[in-house]
């Protein structure tokens, strides 16, 4: 089945970008999300791209997909001490009915 | 617009017992998905609830079984817990036109002691 991998951590400066990494295993998944979710909470749907889309932006993020590595990125422009919190990044199988989830990266923004 | 609510917030079990979720889709959604996140983890697929029915299913036991009411609101039940059962209990929900894409509820935490 599916597999989905993404690095435990990541530390950044407000104000800088962040880039979180990701790579997938079944090359027939059709779209591919990052979620992000707070202390506590469930996860919030950030943005998702279709397996034919290379780049979608929507405002401070930027989604890359390179399909022929199954890698997957999340850019976060200008980040900001409230942008900390874990970003999970999920694969949806063929049918499109079931995700398939990383272990996530919990992200740390320093003042 | 409500999005997806779930109830109850927390509980708290022993092993052995039976509990029941419960999830109510976003409005307009008639999907809905449950999944499973221990601690320090990503949620793992349970079932998919789509016009009553179980459509697809993760790997999981048979303790763990669902149903879905004709207002598309969702019960989650899980049979004889077991410790390893204490997890964040997340459900989501979809739309008929975005079947693909998952809004998903706060979740409920369930301890087994």
């Amino acid at each position: 089945g599916e597999d989905v991998e993404q690095s435990l951590f990541l530390s950044v400066r407000e104000g800088d970008s962040s880039v979180i990494n990701c790579t997938y295993t079944d090359s027939s998944s059709t779209y591919l999300y990052w979620y992000k979710q707070e202390p506590g909470a469930g996860l919030q749907l950030l943005t998702y791209i279709f397996s034919n889309m290379d780049m979608k932006q929507d405002q401070r993020l930027t989604v890359l997909l390179n399909k022929k590595d199954k890698h997957l990125s999340l850019r976060i422009a200008d980040t900001q001490t409230g942008d900390s919190a874990i970003y999970f990044c999920a694969a949806c199988n063929n049918a499109g009915n079931m995700l398939t989830f990383g272990g996530g990266t919990r992200l740390m923004v320093k003042p | 617009d409500a999005g997806v609510t779930q109830s109850p917030t927390h509980l708290i079990k022993t092993r052995g017992q039976q509990v029941t979720l419960r999830c109510s889709p976003k409005s307009g959604h008639d999907t809905v998905s449950w999944y499973q996140q221990a601690l320090g983890q990503g949620p793992q697929f349970i079932f998919q609830y789509y016009e009553e029915e179980e459509r697809q299913r993760g790997n999981f036991p048979d303790r763990f079984s669902g149903h879905q009411f004709p207002n598309y609101s969702s019960e989650l039940n899980v049979n004889a817990l077991l410790l390893g059962d204490s997890a964040l209990y997340l459900c989501a929900s979809s739309s008929p036109l975005g079947k693909e894409t998952q809004y998903f509820g706060p979740g409920t935490r369930l301890l087994v002691l």
